[in-house]
């Protein structure tokens, strides 16, 4: 089973409003990543939180992580058509196998 | 472009069969790892190979395997093709070992199909 649990499951707005994906998780991690997905392709990393850290930002992005409630978001501010793609969260978990375990995904579409 | 490579982009394929997905990863990184998307599995982990060697495993069956060679290209053999492994298998590297706390660079995936 996926550890990493997107909210909402699809989220449509309108072209220069923020968007808001949120990510839940189970076990304790070392890092948190989001990546992005436009249709059919590879994911594209976007950015990555570790354990210690609480928000970091690139660009229009912005991504919190509250370890104690076991959850991130990602942000994305002035949205643009562009922006429409899948976006997944990943976790890699402290303890068990190294690995990279993956949400099912949030599909943001912007509407022009 | 993530300057990962796969070959093929799609392959259709019958049950019983076996096929070889290639990934050539990005100039300098010595880490390879393969995951499959699926509609109802969705993204999972399958293996990871670091310089020639398995780093790390996840969730791949026994019908499937996976190596890197010394020129760090790597290779997925999936054999004995059921109509459940049709999805889009996806090759990622990055620069180290990583024990996945750095980025990772995708390919754009191989989708198969088995009929």
């Amino acid at each position: 089973s996926q550890q990493g649990e997107e909210d909402p499951q699809a989220l449509s707005i309108q072209e220069g409003e923020n968007a808001t994906m949120n990510c839940s998780y189970k076990t304790s991690i070392n890092n948190l990543q989001w990546y992005r997905q436009n249709s059919g392709r590879g994911l594209v990393h976007l950015i990555l939180i570790r354990s210690n850290e609480r928000e970091k930002h690139s660009g229009r992005l912005r991504v919190t992580l509250d370890t104690s409630k076991k959850s991130s978001s990602l942000l994305i501010t002035a949205s643009r058509a562009a922006d429409t793609a899948s976006y997944f969260c990943a976790t890699a978990p402290i303890q068990g196998a190294q690995k990279l375990v993956f949400g099912q995904g949030t599909r943001l579409t912007i509407n022009p | 472009d993530s300057g990962v490579t796969q070959t093929p982009k799609h392959l259709i394929t019958a049950t019983g069969q076996r096929v070889t997905l290639r990934c050539s990863p990005r100039s300098g990184d010595l880490s390879v790892y393969w995951y499959q998307q699926s509609l109802d599995q969705g993204l999972q982990f399958l293996i990871q190979y670091y310089n020639g060697e398995e780093r790390a495993k996840g969730n791949i069956l026994e019908r499937f395997s996976a190596q890197q060679f010394p020129d760090l290209h790597s290779e997925l053999n999936l054999s004995s093709l059921e109509l459940g492994d049709s999805a889009l298998y996806f090759c990622a590297s990055s620069l180290t070992s990583g024990d996945f706390q750095e980025t990772q660079y995708f390919g754009p995936g191989t989708r198969l199909l088995v009929l």
